[in-house]
């Protein structure tokens, strides 16, 4: 079974602090998303990577960057955290760059910042 | 920008009750996805469609595509507690590289 794992559950930060949110997965799947969760708004992607060092822009990147110098792991920074980055972040991973391939996703980071 | 419109936001039902969720677009996907997610957990994938008029089934849950390929609904006959989530519906847009875009999701509750 695809496993995708997730630094924390929970994660308090005050704001302007540097924020790093870490993502594993263990299938040597090619593509990675960070999507955050807000009620109503379903998921947003943030960055998606579909290789080691390679990234792209998702639909809500500002105040975001992301790392991946693995395959099997793709980190997420939030270089100033702000009050309006409280929210669940996703982390997931798929096989290949077909779209009908399954995101699996890891359990979920729930960050708020104070 | 491509959108995916899900409807009702919030559902909430009794046990044995049949439902129906929709999620429509303006714009055509190549195949679309739903995807369930349980309280503290990642959405877990229910089911691909790939063709226009597809029609798939998951035990009580029957799936469609639109025959545009725009839109899709998922149907529960006879709902139980356990059918209790998020329901999220995402479309792969062509040439996207498998990125996705997400409705905003249908939180439904079943009552026993």
């Amino acid at each position: 079974d695809v496993k995708v794992t997730q630094s924390s559950r929970y994660l308090v930060k005050r704001t302007g602090e540097k924020v790093f949110l870490e993502c594993v997965q263990d299938m040597d799947h090619e593509n990675m998303f960070w999507y955050r969760q807000d009620p109503g708004l379903g998921l947003r992607l943030i960055y998606f990577s579909y290789d080691v060092k390679m990234k792209e822009k998702g639909d809500i990147p500002e105040g975001y960057s992301v790392s991946r110098e693995k395959k099997e792991r793709f980190s997420l920074i939030l270089e100033s955290a702000s009050t309006n980055q409280t929210s669940m972040y996703l982390c997931a991973s798929s096989f290949s760059r077909g779209g009908t391939d399954t995101q699996y996703f890891g359990p979920g980071t729930r960050l708020t910042v104070l | 920008t491509q959108l995916l419109e899900q409807s009702p936001q919030f559902l909430s039902i009794q046990e044995g009750e049949n439902l129906t969720v929709y999620c429509n677009s303006s714009s055509v996907f190549s195949s679309l996805q739903w995807y369930r997610q349980e309280p503290g957990e990642g959405p877990v994938l229910l089911v691909t469609v790939v063709t226009g008029g597809e029609v798939k089934k998951l035990k009580r849950l029957t799936f469609q595509f639109g025959d545009a390929r725009k839109d899709s609904s998922l149907h529960i006959t006879a709902a139980q507690p356990g059918d209790t989530g998020l329901y999220l519906c995402a479309g792969d847009p062509y040439n996207q590289g498998g990125k996705l875009i997400f409705g905003q999701g249908t939180e439904l509750s079943v009552k026993p």
